[in-house]
């Protein structure tokens, strides 16, 4: 597949912590989204980060990208209990335009 | 912002009958997925579709899949006939670049 990990990931945490979930991707890309889904819900594209950045923020979420190693993560700032969700992140395969998604992180935040 | 809708968010059917599920893309979006997400799991892509063909599949995409979408009006993604593994969350998205928008799900169950 297109992602090294293939089971989803559970994390727990107190409101107030700080946490980073991890990808990484087996072949090239110029783009990885992170998606959050809610429950009942589908996916919601909440950060992007594009090959030529190695960092992308958006309020207390902070992306990064590194290419050299195939790699993303995503870290939450401060987490509060509507961070709740399972995230996801995802490529497009270059030359496809498939969106492919790793097998996602449930996070709970506890208050 | 803009959404993709998709009818019906439910639908129970037995199995051997057929099923179409409908989806409303953002207006402007010029590419149409269907992804099937099982409770749990990762979101698999299904297929695309773009100027009324099919651009990719997948290996999920059985011969008794099929999409369409006449006229401008719905995406559509039938099943005929239906199997049990067929149960699952059907979501649609839609896409201009890399501005993708999922939909919130068919919950599709065959009994």
């Amino acid at each position: 597949s297109q992602w090294g990990e293939e089971n989803l990931q559970a994390l727990s945490i107190q409101e107030g912590e700080d946490v980073t979930m991890n990808c990484s991707y087996k072949t090239y890309t110029t783009v990885v989204h992170w998606y959050r889904q809610d429950s009942g819900r589908g996916p919601a594209l909440i950060i992007l980060i594009r090959s030529n950045e190695r960092e992308k923020r958006s309020g207390r979420l902070r992306a990064t990208l590194d290419t050299s190693s195939q790699s993303s993560s995503l870290s939450i700032t401060a987490a509060q209990c509507e961070d709740t969700a399972v995230y996801f992140c995802a490529t497009d395969l270059s030359g496809s335009w498939q969106l492919i998604f790793g097998s996602g992180t449930q996070l709970t935040v506890m208050p | 912002g803009p959404k993709v809708l998709q009818i019906p968010s439910h639908q129970i059917i037995d199995m051997g009958q057929m099923v179409t599920l409908n989806c409303d893309p953002v207006s402007n979006h010029l590419y149409f997925y269907w992804y099937k997400q099982i409770l749990g799991q990762q979101m698999e892509f299904l297929v695309n579709f773009y100027n009324g063909k099919v651009m990719e599949k997948s290996k999920l995409f059985k011969d008794q899949f099929s999409v369409e979408r006449p006229d401008g009006s719905y995406f559509t993604l039938k099943i005929q006939p239906t199997a049990l593994e067929d149960s699952a969350v059907y979501f649609c998205a839609s896409s201009w670049g890399t501005d993708y928008t999922f939909g919130s799900g068919t919950r599709l169950l065959v009994i």
